[in-house]
């Protein structure tokens, strides 16, 4: 059992924009601004898309946005492409450690 | 560039150990922490623990303590998890990520190494 809660999966159509929840407590999202998100295609490694919440790495769209709000996290990607097809993960800090979602497959 | 390249795959049996290495480059090895993240098969990532390669210090997942161990040498920017005492739920991908601290994002990941504990 995850330590944060994500939906099991999420679908939308290219071009639309969908939202991905990541619920955890008030000692780890709730607590910290150390939330980030990984894309993973099937057979790969994870890839960091989103740090600190909001932060977004060099190389990744503008398409893919964080925020926080409670003990809730949220990924927002816009203009769904065929390519965003991917699990996603949560992480938050917990304060000793950090801990993942569960997991959230996006279908476009 | 900078990337992790980690050994390659392992089938071991239950109750053995097994050894897998993580080896740094294109950055300064000292400047970051290195997480381990399993990933068993259809399931999601779990952390299993960082190793300050500065200080060499670590940090486990407390389900993990006295199973696993994490060393690192900074003579060859090499970490290496050890995992003891295998059982079947051990098997998984095995992934190596960078981090500035212990709680800012995995920025970049080994390719993973897959453990395979099967009797």
């Amino acid at each position: 059992q995850s330590a944060l809660t994500q939906p099991a999966s999420v679908s939308g159509s290219p071009g639309q924009s969908i939202t991905i929840s990541c619920t955890g407590t008030s000692s780890d999202i709730g607590a910290y601004n150390y939330v980030s998100w990984y894309q993973q295609h099937p057979g790969k490694a994870p890839k960091l898309f989103i740090s600190e919440v909001s932060n977004r790495p060099s190389g990744v769209s503008s398409r893919f946005s964080g925020s926080k709000s409670g003990n809730t996290a949220s990924l927002t990607i816009s203009g769904l492409q065929a390519e965003d097809e991917a699990d996603y993960f949560c992480s938050s800090y917990t304060g000793h450690s950090p801990a993942f979602g569960g997991g959230t497959k996006l279908t476009v | 560039q900078v990337q992790l390249v980690q050994s390659g795959a392992e089938v071991k049996k239950p109750g053995a150990s097994v050894k897998v290495s993580c080896k740094a480059s294109g950055y300064t090895f000292t400047n970051y922490y290195i997480h381990w993240v399993r990933q068993a098969p259809g399931q999601g990532l779990e952390w299993m623990g960082w190793i300050n390669t500065n200080t060499g210090n670590t940090n486990f997942l407390q389900m993990l303590q006295g199973r696993v161990t994490m060393t690192r040498d900074t003579s060859i920017t090499t970490v290496s998890l050890e995992l003891n005492s295998l059982r079947f739920d051990d098997t998984a991908v095995y992934y190596c990520a960078r981090g500035w601290l212990p709680w800012s994002g995995m920025d970049v990941w080994g390719q993973g190494t897959t453990v395979t504990v099967s009797s």
